[in-house]
């Protein structure tokens, strides 16, 4: 069984479009996570969330936003798509109250913008 | 804050030698976790190993093992008898104190046959 799935794992869309990837994890964590790697895949940290608390890094634009319908999902959701927002998108989930607080993460999702 | 540097963009080594990947970290934090993580082709992220800060034994992981010097914030990766399928990405990783992992920019390896 898929530990932490994303769907669709491809997207290509227009500039200006509205889009979502989907994340679902089946692990039990408390904690969900999205990061985006640019073409020179370097990670960077998105979003953190869990029931209590959505931690927000400061340099992602509000046309992103996070949406949790339950503990097991966090879904992001694309405003108004730009041609900078092409890259790799990971869904990660961890234990924060574990012992290693390791992160698990979904396939990726490539998002292409033409 | 809290920075990882990876400072070999790219290695490459015959298969059967063993690499070793350099990862260091700056922090003022006494106890934390460090992991390495490998991205193959395929782009999933995988968790190869972790460290706690306080425990002084290194980890290690089959083939993999760590070489952990707190006091020297280093954090570097053995890859022994190295195989085609380690052919990767690796990235260092420091869990910071929300729980969040401070990344390098990863150093991409060839295994070469």
């Amino acid at each position: 069984d898929t530990a932490v799935s994303q769907t669709p794992k491809y997207l290509v869309t227009q500039m200006g479009n509205d889009k979502s990837i989907k994340c679902e994890q089946n692990l039990g964590h408390d904690t969900m996570y999205w990061y985006k790697q640019d073409s020179k895949k370097f990670l960077k940290i998105m979003f953190s969330y869990n029931n209590k608390e959505l931690i927000i890094n400061e340099t992602v634009p509000n046309r992103f936003s996070p949406k949790s319908p339950d503990k097991a999902h966090l879904n992001l959701h694309i405003n108004s798509l730009e041609l900078g927002d092409s890259a790799v998108y990971f869904c990660a989930s961890s234990q924060v109250s574990g012992p290693y607080n390791e992160q698990f993460f979904g396939p990726g999702t490539r998002l292409t913008v033409l | 804050a809290q920075t990882v540097t990876q400072s070999q963009p790219e290695m490459s080594v015959q298969e059967a030698e063993t690499v070793t990947l350099s990862c260091t970290y700056d922090t003022s934090e006494n106890n934390y976790y460090l992991f390495w993580y490998k991205q193959p082709p395929s782009r999933q992220m995988i968790l190869v190993i972790r460290q706690e800060a306080y425990k002084q034994q290194n980890a290690t992981e089959n083939r993999f093992s760590v070489n952990f010097q707190k006091a020297a914030k280093s954090f570097s990766l053995k890859i022994s008898d190295s195989q085609l399928g380690d052919t990767a990405m690796y990235f260092c990783a420091y869990r910071d104190s929300n729980y969040q992992l401070i990344w390098g920019a990863g150093t991409k390896l060839i295994i070469k046959p």
